[in-house]
């Protein structure tokens, strides 16, 4: 059983374009969480998603950030018109079930994608 | 989610047992304590957690105060592979996200 898929695991962009970072989850999980490190920080919240609905997006940036996690296929976090700050490593988790599943809710994550903004 | 409070950084020496302690005074009942690690440039990865009992899996050990109001993260025998920022986080049962503090620098020597 593969692990979660984070795609690219390195992304170049200059300043005001579009940056979309990907993340598969691992097979039969429905929950998606994204977050995002900047250098030397700690991992911030960004958002959670299950199939088809963002449940709780209280980390994310109010302008400019955008996540989805459709019925197929992976989820996609989207930074429009990217700023210097912006440049972070973003790692996406994935579980089975929430943390209501009764188990604790144990995340598996990828392993990131570095984005550089030039 | 409730905070819990970390040693900034702790060292080792290889091959011999480490003890990371975790506070977490304002913890629920319903909150269980997990414990992950992140490697270098790798994303965290999942080590442990309880809710109430000790708990023991093939990487590590979990001793939970009867209180609950501090945990310690056992590593039986640490290797170098075992550096790494540990984090202790909270998390409540109908919570639906992790809350990663700074954590644990571990750094171990041969």
């Amino acid at each position: 059983n593969a692990g979660v898929m984070q795609n690219p695991r390195h992304l170049v962009r200059r300043r005001g374009q579009e940056a979309r970072l990907r993340c598969s989850p691992m097979k039969g999980h429905s929950h998606v969480y994204w977050y995002r490190q900047l250098p030397e920080e700690g991992l911030k919240f960004m958002v959670y998603l299950q199939k088809e609905n963002i449940i709780d997006e209280s980390g994310m940036p109010k302008e400019r950030f955008s996540a989805e996690f459709p019925k197929e296929g992976p989820s996609i976090l989207r930074i429009q018109q990217v700023v210097r700050g912006d440049s972070a490593a973003y790692f996406c988790a994935s579980s089975p079930y929430g943390v209501d599943g009764g188990l604790g809710g144990k995340l598996f994550f990828g392993s990131g994608t570095q984005l550089s903004v030039l | 989610d409730a905070k819990t409070t970390q040693p900034n950084s702790m060292e080792s020496n290889e091959e011999e047992p480490v003890h990371l302690p975790c506070n977490h005074s304002t913890i629920s009942g319903t909150d269980y304590i997990h414990w992950y690690r992140q490697l270098p440039s790798q994303g965290p990865e999942y080590v442990i957690h309880g809710l109430t009992s000790n708990v023991n899996n093939r990487m590590a050990s979990l001793a939970i105060a009867e209180d609950r109001k501090s945990s310690t993260l056992i590593l039986h025998r640490a290797t170098l592979r075992d550096a790494a920022v540990y984090y202790c986080i909270l998390r409540g049962e109908y919570g639906n996200k992790l809350v990663f503090g700074a954590g644990t620098i571990l750094r171990v020597k041969s």
